[in-house]
């Protein structure tokens, strides 16, 4: 049972356009999301997160949107560039779960110059 | 420079051959945890740490067993490994086990069980 999911396994867009990842989930208890990125031959590493009390996170080129009645959170990223080429992997927790994170399927992400 | 290592980063060996894959990190983090990643499922939890002589299963524990004696090691064993243990493994660790903890993690080990 496939608690975090992402449905696009890949997505491709050209270079300066918006990327959009998408992420659904089914535990009404997870109350903080997470993306990482992850490039290959490396670990994840985290790109941004957002509470469950918020519906919007933004930094920089990155923001994430926080639908809770959907079960529904994306990740936009404005302008793409080709380094932000790699596998996006969406997570949450809920503060009472001992820290373990659920993860997505992730998805793979290519900009085109 | 604040980071999670493992060792080693590939492994090729056969079913029941005993192994040990480390993971250090140098952040003084309570938090540790090891997750194996396969395709189409994402990163999958094994077993994670509270904090030393603390650790408890998670959602994929069968055929591994870890240990925490000090706080920077979190060693992973396989003590009988089997060719469904092929995958990539990755160790993170966090400040603590809040949820609200970003999780760091190590450049991941790949594994083959033949």
């Amino acid at each position: 049972d496939q608690q975090v999911k992402q449905n696009s396994p890949s997505l491709s867009v050209q270079e300066g356009r918006i990327s959009i990842l998408n992420c659904d989930y089914t535990n009404s208890m997870f109350d903080y999301f997470l993306w990482y990125k992850k490039y290959p031959a490396e670990g994840p590493t985290f790109l941004i997160s957002i509470s469950s009390i918020k519906d919007k996170n933004e930094d920089g080129r990155f923001t994430v949107f926080l639908n809770k009645s959907a079960k529904h959170l994306s990740l936009h990223i404005v302008p793409s560039q080709p380094g932000d080429s790699a596998v996006y992997f969406c997570a949450a927790s809920s503060s009472g779960n001992t820290g373990k994170l659920i993860f997505g399927q992730g998805t793979t992400l290519q900009v085109k110059p | 420079e604040a980071q999670v290592t493992q060792n080693p980063r590939y492994l090729i060996t056969v079913t029941g051959k005993k192994l040990t894959v480390t993971c250090s990190q140098n952040m003084n983090h309570e938090y540790m945890s090891w997750y194996r990643q396969d395709p189409g499922l994402g990163l999958r939890q094994i077993y994670y740490s509270m904090n030393v002589e603390v650790t408890d299963k998670g959602d994929v524990p069968e055929g591994y067993k870890v240990s925490r004696k000090e706080k920077r090691n979190f060693p992973l064993i396989l003590e009988s490994p089997s060719p469904n243990q092929t995958s990539l493994y990755f160790c993170a660790s966090s400040l603590s086990g809040s949820g609200f903890n970003e999780q760091f993690f190590g450049p991941g080990t790949r594994l083959t069980v033949l």
